[in-house]
């Protein structure tokens, strides 16, 4: 049984540009949350994605947004980078919105750096 | 409104116990969860307890839960070296879809 799977592992961008970052869930889960660890702070929940569909969101502006496919891998995007979208992404995935905690399989992440 | 509140740093010996506390507001949390993340790394689930628990042993862990006071603590028994890492306390509610985290306390263990 595979884990989460993210990438890239690290990532620098330009301020202005645009970033996809991939999520291949944990076989059999068809839920994926995404999650913005600032330096130094807690995981900041972005949104969760449940059957392809958006289940719920975060306080992150529109330029966050995100897909997930039929195979329930996710993307999370970005537009417009700003210097404080610098942080580590994860991932997690589970079965079903109501997942027992023990559930709940986070990726190692997504280090992105804008400058 | 959800917030989660921890001290940033504690520093043991080995072998000796560690403590780590967390303050939370939401009154409707279900489960309150200890994860724990090593430089570089995601997180990984330590325990966790359901809210009407008030305390949980796992093996050198212990959980304690004051609902009353909306206070969770970890103790780590015979704390070592690779116990080193940032612990984070999170939150959940039963109809929430997602967790709120502490800003991680950051556990440093002295040999």
């Amino acid at each position: 049984e595979t884990g989460v799977t993210q990438s890239p592992t690290h990532l620098i961008k330009t301020r202005g540009q645009q970033v996809t970052l991939r999520c291949s869930s944990q076989s059999g889960h068809n839920t994926v949350s995404w999650y913005q660890q600032a330096l130094g702070q807690g995981p900041q929940f972005i949104f969760q994605y449940y059957r392809e569909e958006e289940n719920g969101r975060g306080n992150f502006p529109p330029r966050f947004s995100g897909l997930q496919f039929p195979n329930y891998s996710s993307e999370l995007n970005v537009n417009a980078l700003e210097l404080d979208d610098s942080a580590l992404y994860l991932c997690a995935s589970s079965l079903g919105v109501g997942a027992l905690p023990s559930g709940y399989t986070f990726g190692s992440g997504t280090r992105l750096t804008v400058v | 409104g959800e917030d989660v509140e921890q001290s940033l740093f504690l520093s043991v010996r080995e072998g000796d116990s560690s403590v780590i506390n967390c303050t939370y507001t939401d009154s409707s949390s279900t489960y309150l969860y200890w994860y724990k993340q090593e430089p570089g790394a995601g997180l990984q689930l330590l325990t966790y307890i359901f809210s009407n628990m008030d305390m949980k042993q796992d093996q050198r862990l212990t959980v304690l839960l004051n609902k009353k006071d909306k206070h969770l603590s970890l103790r780590i028994a015979d704390t070592q070296t690779g116990d080193s890492a940032i612990y984070f306390c999170a939150e959940k509610g039963d109809s929430s879809y997602k967790l709120i985290f502490g800003s991680g306390t950051r556990l440093l263990v002295r040999p």
